[in-house]
């Protein structure tokens, strides 16, 4: 039963290293996100993919790029990182009820630091 | 963007209290959620409402959908201390997006 699977779980980079968090879902879900997570801010959206075949920014895409390989798997992208790019990414995923997305899951997490 | 106003920002209270957290927003969502996260894993869905007036509960928890479609509640009933931990609000705006808006968190700490 394992839901959202994210890999690393914890990576440290220098400054402009460039590498890619993975994300697969085995809930048959259509809709995958990406989500940053810092102290005090709640969660941001990154990016998101409504369905297979399609990605849309979220309010903080700038230094991200993303990739829907297939249903099951959404990826993140970081080109040139920087530090303030230091925080924890969590994908999720969510699956169509009617016309209606409805709850979202949750992976556990990879926490990154640029240093 | 579109926030979440999500209050209050943490709470301590002791064991056996109740506990009443909420989220306000000036945007109408059709879904409200309700998160709670422990330390070193990703948020774990609670409760999901999808009317307005909704109220559901699971197990000590209750959460409301709010009339307005504007606002939501979460109580939690006789607090133990694993109950300890952030809890998040999210909104999914009106059919169409596929956005969710989450809050900043409540931190919850419950004295033994």
């Amino acid at each position: 039963n394992a839901g959202v699977t994210q890999t690393p779980k914890f990576q440290v980079l220098k400054t402009g290293q460039s590498m890619t968090l993975q994300c697969a879902q085995d809930m048959n879900h259509n809709s995958m996100y990406w989500y940053r997570q810092d102290p005090g801010m709640g969660l941001r959206l990154i990016y998101y993919s409504a369905s297979e075949g399609t990605t849309d920014k979220g309010e903080v895409p700038n230094g991200y790029n993303v990739s829907r390989l297939n249903k099951r798997e959404f990826s993140l992208r970081l080109e040139s990182a920087a530090p303030s790019q230091t925080s924890v990414y969590f994908c999720a995923s969510s699956a169509f009820k009617g016309v209606l997305n409805t709850e979202a899951f949750f992976g556990q997490g990879t926490r990154l630091t640029v240093v | 963007g579109q926030q979440l106003n999500q209050s209050p920002q943490s709470m301590f209270i002791q064991e056996g209290e109740d506990v009443s957290m909420n989220c306000t927003s000036s945007s109408i969502f059709n879904t409200w959620l309700w998160y709670k996260q422990d330390p070193g894993e990703g948020p774990v869905l609670l409760i999901a409402l999808y009317k307005a007036g909704e109220l559901t509960s699971n197990g000590r928890l209750t959460a409301q959908f709010g009339i307005t479609r504007k606002d939501s509640f979460l109580n939690i009933s006789a607090s133990i201390p694993s109950d300890v931990g952030i809890y998040f609000c999210a909104g999914l705006l009106p059919s169409g997006t596929y956005k969710y808006i989450f809050g900043t968190g409540t931190r919850l700490k419950v004295l033994a």
